[in-house]
């Protein structure tokens, strides 16, 4: 099983401020097969990236990814309000598909 | 416009049982895999199971042997039947849909709202 590790675990920003955060698997995952999705409390997870970089449908392009084989990183290059919430990532071309267990991006 | 929804979740006792459905609509279900994804209360994303266009059928270790996931395509549904259930199974459960169509893989980019599956007594 590929575990995937985030961090930090939670990240306290300002708006206007830029978030990274970091994703590291146990084992190199394809960057075709890593994803980052955002949740708000209440809400289901919405899919940001896919393929470690790509942007899915109606993502404002202040979120970038980047990375290979272990290490990948969601970038927020400016916060705005809308954009506090929990990250995860996630691989899905090994079985089983894992998650990370998420960064909280807070208001500071 | 793709929804998902979900239904079926409540109290149940340690050991009962539960079938939760996936109603969705707004693309050709029958073309998509579809997942359920659970979320216990205060946590992380656990993936549960995922079934393929082909009928074929992936389950986490916790849910082998006690979970079954199918769908009905003339109905748009997805199903998981959960057998055997413990406290430990206590989460929302979401279906979710793949990013592309056919086979390989693929992240999810439609979820529905979750339904809430409480195990106690």
């Amino acid at each position: 099983e590929i575990v995937l590790t985030q961090s930090p675990g939670t990240l306290s920003l300002s708006p206007g401020e830029r978030a990274t955060l970091s994703c590291r698997a146990s084992q190199s995952v394809s960057s075709s097969y890593l994803a980052w999705y955002q949740q708000k409390p209440g809400q289901a997870p919405r899919l940001l990236i896919y393929g470690a970089s790509s942007r899915a449908t109606g993502i404002p392009d202040r979120f970038s990814g980047s990375g290979s084989g272990t290490d990948f990183t969601l970038t927020i290059s400016r916060l705005e309000p809308e954009d506090f919430a929990v990250y995860y990532c996630q691989q899905f071309g090994s079985s089983p598909l894992t998650f990370g267990g998420g960064t909280k991006v807070e208001m500071k | 416009e793709v929804q998902l929804l979900e239904s079926g979740g409540g109290l149940v006792q340690p050991g009962g049982s539960l079938r939760l459905s996936c109603v969705a609509s707004g693309f050709t279900f029958s073309s998509y895999a579809m997942r359920w994804v659970r979320q216990a209360p205060g946590k992380g994303l656990e993936w549960v199971s995922t079934l393929s266009v082909s009928g074929a059928t992936y389950y986490a270790d916790s849910a082998k042997g006690r979970f079954t996931i199918s769908r009905d395509n003339s109905k748009n549904t997805l199903y998981l039947q959960m057998n055997s259930l413990r406290g430990e199974d206590t989460a929302v459960y979401y279906c979710a849909k793949h990013q592309s169509s056919g086979s390989g893989y693929s992240p999810s980019d439609y979820w529905g709202q979750g339904t809430l599956v409480t195990v106690s007594s």
